[in-house]
């Protein structure tokens, strides 16, 4: 079975300072995984993919990820968040037939 | 390039009665997705169309739930009757492709329901 785990449901960081959103999956197949954003009365956008090749991918707004075979992980990394990145973060993965949503982490950045 | 677009954008119903989402996904795309988001909760996955063919709604709760999508285009999902666990954000998204893997998916604003 798949299935994805977001360790943290809210993250508050102060503007300007760096933050790693947790991301782990489980899979008996070969996944692709992303990250998708989602702002307040709105719908998801992506942010990153990870499809194959390189392990680091760079994303939209400054935002990377690295995927760990290994660890089985898929963390997102910004080196300096603003308060516009402030909304509700989602970690996906895509196998057979099948998208599986994490919970979310909602990140609030502080000023 | 048009988005995923969605009707209507808010709805207020009681228990019991009925309602119905529409979505018009981009053009070209064959594979539309049906995701429920209850408040606080990853978007959990109701139906799978892959042009006009359901490919998976082991998820949709069909006493109540249906969903088609006539000419594998358009597609409406509806509620009848709903419930008061039924109040989420029902969330269209549409990929490029067929097959195992779709592609990245797009999703529109989202339909709000409440149900008092």
């Amino acid at each position: 079975a798949q299935s994805v785990t977001q360790l943290d449901s809210q993250v508050p960081v102060f503007e300007e300072a760096p933050v790693e959103l947790r991301c782990n999956y489980s899979s008996s197949v070969s996944v692709y995984l992303f990250w998708y954003v989602q702002y307040p009365n709105q719908g998801l956008q992506l942010l990153l993919k990870y499809l194959s090749g390189s392990t680091l991918v760079k994303g939209i707004n400054g935002f990377e990820a690295e995927f760990n075979k290994s660890q089985t992980s898929f963390h997102l990394r910004k080196p300096s968040v603003h308060i516009s990145d402030t909304a509700e973060y989602f970690c996906a993965a895509a196998g057979t037939y099948k998208y599986i949503f994490g919970t979310g982490t909602r990140l609030k950045v502080l000023a | 390039e048009a988005g995923v677009a969605q009707s209507p954008r808010y709805k207020i119903i009681e228990k019991r009665q009925s309602v119905a989402f529409w979505c018009n996904p981009i053009s070209g795309h064959a594979t539309l997705y049906w995701y429920q988001q209850i408040l606080g909760q990853g978007p959990k996955l109701l139906i799978q169309f892959q042009n006009n063919g359901v490919v998976d709604d082991s998820q949709l709760p069909k006493d109540r739930f249906s969903a088609e999508r006539l000419k594998g285009v358009d597609s409406t999902l509806k509620i009848q009757p709903a419930k008061l666990e039924d109040s989420a954000v029902y969330l269209c998204a549409s990929s490029l492709g067929t097959g195992l893997f779709t592609g990245e998916l797009f999703f529109g604003e989202g339909s709000r329901l409440t149900v008092l």
